[in-house]
């Protein structure tokens, strides 16, 4: 089955870049899209279709994918940018289509 | 704007069947427009997809959970339900219910999630 493959954790200071990646077998040529989840929250999509925003999302949030990675990138973070990340597939190279998720990234602002 | 509403019956004991149901307001578990999932998170733990249903009734699952799972639509209460049977401590999770819009879209609409702790 298809695996996709997160730092646990990245740690950026306020105002800084944080850059978010998810690793997978070619996945440049799947879509990714990718979400974030505060705590005791359900999680929210800020990123679909490897780079497009859904209204709402503020700008700082941008997605790239190419080759084996994917990149979630969050401009000029803020404290309230802290939560976990996750990144998502629909995986449809075996007979059972699946979709699979990234263990996840727990972002925090120094 | 669709609205999920996942309910649940709380503690469930080892051996049972789990049952969920999710409410849809603001749209119609009959539209063609959408797929309605199921997804869990254990404790502490990431996010698992646990299969969908469309319109038509056709679902789709995990493989590894296939042989336990069951997801169906009442249109007249307009919901959808999940059913897991068989169940042990490994299940207890937070179960969101979640829509897309086609295949290979995003989950762009979570119900707020449900706790469901198996213990005897």
């Amino acid at each position: 089955s298809y695996v996709l493959t997160q730092p646990p954790s990245v740690s950026v200071a306020p105002g800084q870049t944080a850059r978010i990646t998810c690793g997978g077998d070619n996945i440049g040529t799947k879509t990714v899209h990718w979400y974030q989840q505060m705590p005791g929250q359900a999680p929210v999509l800020v990123v679909y279709d490897d780079s497009d925003r859904p209204s709402g999302i503020p700008e700082r949030f941008s997605g790239s994918n190419s080759g084996n990675t994917a990149t979630l990138t969050i401009s000029r973070v803020e404290a309230g940018d802290e939560a976990d990340y996750y990144c998502q597939v629909w995986d449809s190279s075996s007979d059972h289509p699946n979709v699979v998720f990234g263990g996840g990234t727990k972002l925090t602002v120094l | 704007q669709v609205q999920l509403q996942a309910s649940g019956p709380g503690p469930v004991k080892p051996s049972q069947t789990l049952s969920l149901t999710c409410t849809v307001s603001g749209g119609s578990v009959s539209s063609g427009a959408y797929y309605w999932s199921w997804i869990r998170q254990h404790p502490g733990k990431g996010l698992e997809w646990m299969g969908n249903i469309y319109y038509s009734g056709s679902t789709s699952y995990r493989p590894s959970l296939k042989r336990r799972l069951s997801i169906s639509v009442d249109t007249s209460k307009n919901q959808f339900s999940l059913r897991l049977s068989s169940v042990t401590a490994a299940d207890t999770a937070v179960y969101y219910c979640a829509t897309t819009g086609q295949w290979g879209d995003p989950f762009d609409i979570w119900g707020q999630g449900t706790m469901v702790t198996v213990s005897s």
